[in-house]
């Protein structure tokens, strides 16, 4: 079945460390990939977008994603973490012919 | 208008009562997605609209949760019998159609907040 898999739940880091939070997808074709961001009682922002071409996507607020066909996977990275960025990450792939799916999030924990 | 609405904000009733959440997706997308989002929860798939095809009603976890949407506009949630576990967030979001990415970004609505008493 086409889906997204987040694999870890609950990521802490400290202010002004490097960030990886982890997406794998299960697609027979290459699919459309997103980051959301949930900030806590906000509702669901776009952070970047990969659909075709380059496989580094630059995005806001300093985030960027890799698209890795081998690894099956697009992870969402951040060189230094600020206090603010400390929210709920949602991965979603999607292909043309489908609906999008998303994965269950990743809540990161920003410690001062 | 310029973004996802959806109404009420806020919810309240009672237990048994029947509820009715509205959306008004972004002019011109052709799909419409329902969620749920229960406390410190993901996103729970409801039902997914894809212009006139038939909808997807894969995640509606029983007969009392239904959705209708007219052509490519407004949609409405309609939870009969409400009961306690039906409170969460209802999510609305819409996106585009077409070919291309721009078929799957998904464009959210602020929620309605469902508490039953």
């Amino acid at each position: 079945a086409q889906s997204v898999t987040q694999p870890d739940i609950h990521i802490t880091v400290s202010e002004g460390a490097s960030l990886e939070l982890r997406c794998n997808y299960s697609y027979g074709a290459t699919p459309y990939l997103f980051w959301y961001v949930q900030s806590p009682g906000q509702g669901l922002q776009l952070l970047l977008k990969y659909f075709s071409g380059d496989t580094l996507v630059q995005g806001i607020k300093g985030f960027e994603a890799e698209f890795k066909r081998s690894q099956s996977s697009f992870n969402l990275r951040k060189p230094s973490v600020h206090w603010s960025d400390a929210a709920e990450y949602f991965c979603a792939g999607g292909t043309p012919a489908g609906k999008s799916t998303f994965g269950d999030g990743t809540t990161l924990t920003v410690k001062p | 208008g310029a973004g996802v609405s959806q109404s009420p904000s806020n919810k309240v009733t009672e237990k048994g009562k029947d509820v009715e959440l509205r959306c008004d997706p972004i002019s011109g997308h052709t799909a419409l997605y329902w969620y749920r989002q229960r406390l410190g929860q993901g996103l729970e798939f409801l039902i997914y609209f894809q212009g006139n095809s038939a909808p997807d009603k894969s995640g509606l976890p029983s007969d009392r949760f239904s959705a209708e949407r007219t052509g490519e506009s407004v949609s409405t949630l309609t939870i009969q019998r409400t009961q306690q576990e039906d409170s969460a967030v209802y999510l609305c979001a819409s996106s585009a159609g077409g070919g291309g990415g721009r078929y799957n970004e998904q464009f959210f609505g602020p929620g309605t907040r469902l508490t039953v008493l």
